[in-house]
């Protein structure tokens, strides 16, 4: 079963960055589509990007295009999500997760990433 | 994007009792391939979300069989035929039938 670790969230300055990175365990990594999906203090759950197998095809929610960007690292079996222009409603855990047939498998326990000055 | 919709938002229960949560989605989300790409996760307090249901109506490993989900056209269904002290939490249904990936609004199921 593959274990997902999130990390690198913090407390940050609105207009900062972060890079989040979420490491996965055994050797299928690069044979799935990863997510970020992210939960602010008290709501629901909103999908902010995915990544296909090899990095070439990215997609994101309106809410962070051209601030967010997702990529991986299928030696290192590690995926990522670099934050930039980062603004208060961009406070949430933030989960990574594993695409299989449409349904996230695993999570692991989130980071949280909070933007405050 | 395709809008889901959930309800009830809140869901007291009694255990031993059954109980049905409602979600429907803004357009079809029958893939070319046949499947319904539709999952059910819950959120335990305290912890992170766990898939229940996926495809519309296959239950994930390790899932008890008191839980299924089926599926109308736009509409789906999940129902706990016995609902346990275990099983408190918020269920969402979430559609991967393209992107943006959207959830519903969240059921909070209790105890009474």
């Amino acid at each position: 079963e593959v274990q997902l670790v999130e990390s690198g969230g913090g407390l940050v300055q609105p207009g900062g960055s972060l890079r989040l990175s979420c490491a996965a365990s055994g050797s299928t990594f690069s044979s799935y589509w990863m997510h970020w999906v992210r939960q602010a203090p008290g709501k629901g759950l909103v999908w902010v990007s995915r990544i296909d197998t090899d990095g070439s095809t990215t997609n994101y929610a309106d809410s962070v295009k051209g601030r967010f960007t997702i990529s991986r690292d299928n030696a290192k079996n590690t995926l990522y999500l670099q934050m930039n222009s980062l603004r208060v409603e961009d406070t949430a855990v933030y989960f990574c997760g594993r695409d299989l047939s449409g349904r996230y498998d695993n999570w692991g326990q989130g980071t949280l990433v909070t933007v405050s000055s | 994007d395709i809008v889901m919709t959930q309800s009830p938002l809140s869901l007291p229960v009694t255990p031993g009792e059954p109980a049905s949560i409602s979600c429907r989605s803004s357009q079809s989300l029958l893939h070319s391939n046949g499947n319904i790409f539709l999952a059910w996760y819950l959120q335990k307090p305290g912890q992170s979300p766990q898939v229940l249901i996926y495809l519309g109506s296959n239950r994930a490993s390790g899932v008890p069989d008191r839980f299924s989900g089926s599926v109308s056209g736009t509409d789906f269904t999940l129902k706990i035929s016995r609902v346990e002290a275990e099983d408190v939490g918020v269920y969402y249904c979430m559609q991967a039938l393209q992107t943006p990936y959207t959830f519903g609004q969240g059921t909070k199921l209790e105890i009474k």
